[in-house]
């Protein structure tokens, strides 16, 4: 089965810290994402990397970075957090072995709160 | 940009009926579409997919797929109260590893 972890089930973080959320999986996946969620917006995509040091930006990257140096492992990194942060982080994988069945994995989620 | 679009719900039927759920999609070049499953404060998780026309059936789930009419739908037979979830529905974009998500249809089974 697909292990897709993440760092932190439940985060709180002061207005103005950097803050790092990390995934991990074991299915030797190329691809990865880091989504969050909101009530009443969705799944909203914030960066997808497809290989080890490439990124791509989601639609919605303001205030995030990402950082991939090892193919397990994608960060989400928020460089100076915001209340409107405070939010559902969801890392998910997939293998780009066929491309119209490229199913996403998802991890347990991290719900960040920003103070 | 592609859109993906379901009714939110909620949706409530009762335990032993059909559930319903519909998805429209504005690509008509999209070739696969997914069904996840998310409990509340949970994570997505996969429970169909489906890429050509007609019905494909796993236990009491159903994905139809109408390409010409731009809709998939997921059937939950015989639901039970541990289906209460959000659906959500899930295209790939053409040339890209990525996935639209629709908002989701949250489904309410009352005992």
């Amino acid at each position: 089965d697909v292990k897709v972890t993440q760092s932190s089930r439940y985060l709180v973080k002061r207005t103005g810290e950097k803050v790092f959320l990390e995934c991990v999986q074991d299915m030797d996946h190329e691809n990865m994402f880091w989504y969050r969620q909101d009530p009443g917006l969705g799944l909203r995509l914030i960066y997808f990397s497809y290989d080890v040091k490439m990124k791509e930006k989601g639609d919605i990257p303001e205030g995030y970075s990402v950082s991939r140096e090892k193919k397990e492992r994608f960060s989400l990194i928020l460089e100076s957090a915001s209340t409107n942060q405070t939010s559902m982080y969801l890392c998910a994988s997939s293998s780009p072995a066929d491309r119209w069945l490229d199913t996403q994995y998802f991890g347990p989620g991290t719900r960040l709160t920003v103070l | 940009q592609k859109e993906v679009e379901q009714n939110s719900g909620p949706l409530s039927v009762p335990e032993g009926a059909i559930a319903s759920l519909n998805c429209t999609y504005s690509d008509r070049g999209s070739q696969s579409f997914f069904w996840y499953r998310q409990y509340s404060g949970k994570s997505p998780e996969l429970i169909m997919f489906i890429y050509s026309n007609g019905d494909k059936e796993d236990g009491r789930f159903t994905a139809q797929l109408n390409k010409a009419s731009q809709y998939v739908s997921l059937l939950i037979r015989d639901s039970q109260p541990s289906d209460s979830a959000t659906y959500l529905c899930a295209v790939p974009e053409a040339g890209s590893y990525q996935l639209t998500f629709g908002k989701g249809t949250k489904l309410s089974v009352i005992p």
